[in-house]
């Protein structure tokens, strides 16, 4: 049972649409990960989210962390083919807990 | 290349034979992780190493599994007896203990393992 749920699992959108993924936990994390992962890689880390309500920006995505430190989302600007790849959202101290992903697809 | 290198990307074996894969860390990195992805799921932890002191080990590494970080560099995990439910990617992962970078895990691109 992995403790961060995620959501859509898939999500295929047209180049130049946004797209939203959330990470959702009934537990509080002291921190959040956002990782991208393309198939027969491993995970390349994003981002890392540590204060309640923060909002960070890397070029056309935009991460948020919840004000309770329970949930976060991943928004992408118009999204390019380049952005297909399995989103992970991740939490913990040491040892981190994932959710199953979502698949996003940009079509061209 | 200063990343999380992991040897070999593929292996293929037939149930019942050992196999054994290989993590270097970023060198100055003193924690190590080791974790398991099938296919549809993320990550899931397996073991992790803080210098050569393995500290936890998941209820998911069974006895045929060991782990091993010798002189607190490289690690390696071996499995015995393999079966086909071990199919799976093995990721391996390096951190820092402290600093602002503390507890940031970096992964390796992963061995794909394949018990036939």
């Amino acid at each position: 049972t992995q403790l961060l749920e995620q959501s859509p699992q898939f999500l295929s959108i047209q180049e130049g649409e946004n797209l939203t993924v959330y990470c959702n936990s009934s537990s509080v994390f002291s921190s959040l990960q956002w990782y991208r992962q393309e198939p027969g890689e491993g995970p390349v880390l994003l981002v890392t989210v540590v204060t309640g309500g923060e909002v960070k920006k890397l070029k056309r995505l935009t991460f948020q962390f919840g004000d309770a430190r329970k949930d976060s989302s991943l928004h992408i600007t118009a999204a390019q083919p380049g952005d297909t790849g399995l989103y992970l959202c991740a939490g913990g101290d040491y040892k981190l807990s994932f959710g199953a992903g979502t698949t996003v697809t940009v079509r061209a | 290349d200063t990343g999380v290198s992991q040897d070999p990307r593929h292996k293929i074996t037939k149930r019942g034979q050992n196999v054994t894969f290989r993590c270097d860390p970023i060198s100055e990195h003193n924690r190590l992780y080791w974790y398991r992805q099938t296919l549809g799921q993320g990550p899931e932890f397996l073991t992790y190493f803080q210098n050569e002191a393995q500290l936890e080990k998941s209820r998911l590494l069974s006895d045929r599994f060991s782990a091993e970080r010798p002189k607190g560099s490289f690690s390696t995990l071996e499995i015995q007896r393999t079966e086909q439910g071990d199919s799976a990617m093995y990721l391996c992962a390096s951190s820092l203990v402290s600093g602002r970078a503390k507890n940031i895990q970096y992964f390796g691109a992963g061995t794909r393992l394949s018990v036939l």
